[in-house]
């Protein structure tokens, strides 16, 4: 099966713009959580979707959102970007196995903000 | 809300030496637990988890880990480490029957040659 695939890997934004990060989970899953990476602080959970819906949110300003589509792919928009959403962005599908999640992360988007 | 701290934040051993890596977490439900790293330039892997049954744990690479429920902790061991081991190492904790999953801070590992 393949792995988790993120569009773009690298990304070279300016304040203020706005950026679309893509994630394509394995095949079946269909759970999609977002995490912020960043030295220091490790991963911070953005939100998670799964059929579509989001089930979880983290602590994070309204100018980061989501989606997921019907085949489960997702993506996650960042408006008005700030420097401080420079960051590796990782997605994460997850599987049900005998009724616990196990995460299989993708290789993320680097985003740098100028 | 849930929190996990990991003691470390920078561990620097040598080759053959013993590693602990230290976890707390805060919530006092059922929770699984999950240790995670981050191998240079590499996607983040699973190295061993739990979720119910023995607290003792054992993974991937020789690394084990346990759950002592009394003191909120999973600590991550290995009797003899590798240079190959220099990674990032973190802790996770999810909620029973929830998805979502909370990130420690991270362990860097470096393994003097």
């Amino acid at each position: 099966k393949a792995g988790v695939t993120q569009t773009p890997r690298y990304l070279i934004k300016t304040r203020g713009q706005q950026v679309t990060l893509s994630c394509s989970p394995i095949s079946g899953h269909r759970s999609v959580s977002w995490y912020q990476q960043t030295p220091g602080q490790g991963l911070q959970f953005l939100f998670e979707y799964f059929s579509e819906t989001q089930r979880n949110k983290g602590n994070f300003p309204g100018r980061f959102s989501g989606r997921q589509f019907s085949n489960s792919r997702s993506e996650m928009n960042v408006s008005t970007l700030e420097l401080g959403d420079s960051a590796l962005y990782l997605c994460a599908s997850s599987l049900k196995l005998a009724g616990h999640y196990e995460q299989y992360f993708g290789p993320g988007t680097r985003l740098t903000v100028t | 809300a849930q929190s996990v701290s990991q003691h470390n934040h920078h561990v620097i051993l040598s080759e053959a030496a013993s590693l602990e890596l230290g976890c707390n977490y805060s919530y006092g439900g059922t929770v699984n637990l999950f240790w995670y790293v981050q191998y240079p330039g590499q996607h983040l892997q699973l190295l061993l988890k739990y979720f119910s049954g023995d607290p003792l744990v054992k993974g991937i690479k020789g690394f084990e880990a346990e759950f002592i429920k009394s003191k909120f902790s999973f600590n991550l061991r290995k009797p003899s480490v590798q240079w190959s081991d220099t990674a990032e190492y973190f802790c996770a904790v999810s909620q029973n029957r929830d998805d979502k999953i909370i990130f420690g801070k991270g362990t860097r590992l470096h393994i003097l040659p």
